[in-house]
């Protein structure tokens, strides 16, 4: 069975201070990547996407930056982390056909301070 | 482009009464819909979908959902809510052609009180 690991589950960092977070997908190949931003109390909102290796697609303009490095691996990256940049991220994939529907990581709750 | 909007931003109701969130969807396209729930701090969680076929469908944990075509709705139900259900619901769709990017509605929050 397929299953999504993301980590970490918690973080806190300072302001200015670089940035990494890490999504896994195993049982399944070529999937379809996306990472979500949820603000405090907010809805979803989609940061990037991939359909392939090497493929990233932004849905917003901000201080992040998304990576695709194997075909199961997505990492989401900021060099610098602005206060704003605080909420809940989610990992999420489906296998493209649209059916199937999303599932999603466990979250990282990160606090720029 | 495909939208969702979930009018109630947030639904108290009582432990063991109905409950209904409603969600509707503009497209000019064939879709497949989907509702997910969320727990605090935690991800999204897959309660039920639509995809063809009978208009009323069942999930986990009680809830179902009926698609209307005409109306462009596709409400969420339960007959008899528990404390439990206390969380965060998303209406979401995706094009049957081109089924990559789901659009998420702004969620509904349902409180149940004892």
């Amino acid at each position: 069975s397929q299953t999504i690991h993301q980590w970490p589950a918690t973080l806190v960092q300072p302001v200015g201070s670089p940035l990494s977070l890490e999504c896994t997908v195993e049982g399944t190949s070529n999937p379809n990547l996306y990472w979500y931003r949820q603000a405090a109390g907010r809805g979803l909102q989609l940061l990037f996407y991939s359909v392939g290796i090497g493929q990233i697609s932004s849905e917003v303009p901000q201080n992040l930056s998304a990576s695709r490095p194997q075909d199961r691996q997505f990492i989401l990256s900021s060099k610098k982390l602005l206060l704003s940049d605080s909420g809940f991220y989610l990992c999420a994939w489906t296998s493209g056909q649209g059916g199937y529907g999303y599932t999603f990581g466990s979250g990282t709750r990160l606090t720029v301070v | 482009a495909q939208s969702v909007t979930q009018l109630d931003s947030q639904v108290p109701v009582f432990e063991e009464a109905p409950v209904e969130l409603r969600c509707n969807y503009s497209s000019s396209v064939s879709v497949y819909l989907f509702w997910y729930v969320q727990y605090p701090n935690q991800g999204l969680q897959l309660l039920l979908k639509y995809l063809s076929g009978s208009t009323l469908v069942k999930g986990i944990n009680g809830f179902e959902a009926e698609f209307n075509k005409s109306q462009t709705s596709f409400h969420l139900r339960k007959p008899s809510v528990h404390i439990s259900d206390t969380a965060e619901y998303f209406c979401a769709v995706t094009r049957v052609d081109y089924g990559q990017n789901f659009v998420f509605g702004p969620g509904t929050r349902l409180s149940v009180l004892p």
